[in-house]
């Protein structure tokens, strides 16, 4: 079974700080890409930041990073420099390769930026 | 480019009865994929279709089924309505149906049964 653990339902930054939020998941596959999307309030989700699971090297996209840790089936998000519009319902995912577009979702973590 | 469109975008049924609910695509995509989401369970994948055809299909009864025109719209009905099918249901479209293509989100449609 594939599964993906977000054990913070809900965080909190103060503006400009870093925070990180956890995922791990579960998987018997060796080819898999994982996700993290954002969803604000009643808006539409978007991806945030993406990793092959085959690329050692963690993706970055500006403020975002990732640290993933695939032997120990992690995949943490960092936030730097955060913002206000970063409030939002993050969800960490995975997908496995040649399978179609079917997303495992963690069941979320809320994290509010505090001015 | 427009985005996705789902319609409608809030609904209220009652137990028993079923509901049609609507997906159309970024032009072009010809994958769009269907999502239950609920405070408890998160999101959970219901299907995919791909080219008129279901390519996956997650754990859900038989009463929730779907299809894909050959504009590459698509719809998602569910009869017999319970109580716990209250959720946001979202669809994301992608170009192609593969990790490799990124998948873009509509805004959900809020079904409520009461």
């Amino acid at each position: 079974a594939q599964t993906v653990t977000q054990s913070q339902p809900e965080m909190s930054v103060q503006e400009a700080e870093t925070v990180t939020l956890s995922c791990t998941y579960d998987t018997s596959e060796n080819n898999y890409y994982l996700f993290w999307y954002k969803q604000p309030p009643s808006r539409q989700m978007i991806l945030v930041i993406r990793q092959e699971a085959y690329k050692q090297q963690n993706a970055t996209e500006n403020r975002f990073s990732v640290n993933f840790q695939k032997a120990a089936k992690s995949f943490s998000l960092k936030i730097s420099d955060s913002q206000l519009g970063d409030t939002a319902m993050y969800f960490c995912a995975f997908m496995i390769q040649d399978t179609g577009n079917q997303f495992y979702f963690g069941t979320g973590t809320s994290l509010t930026v505090i001015p | 480019k427009a985005g996705v469109t789902q319609t409608p975008r809030y609904l209220i049924k009652t137990r028993g009865q079923q509901v049609t609910l609507s997906c159309s695509p970024i032009s072009g995509h010809r994958s769009v994929s269907w999502y239950q989401q609920t405070p408890g369970q998160g999101l959970q994948f219901l299907f995919e279709y791909f080219s008129e055809t279901q390519r996956n299909k997650g754990n859900f009864p038989g009463r929730f089924s779907g299809r894909q025109f050959s504009n590459s719209r698509s719809e998602m009905n569910v009869s017999t309505l319970e109580l716990g099918d209250s959720a946001l249901y979202l669809c994301a479209s992608s170009l192609y149906s593969g990790s490799l293509y990124e998948q873009y989100f509509g805004p959900g449609t809020r079904l409520t049964v009461t």
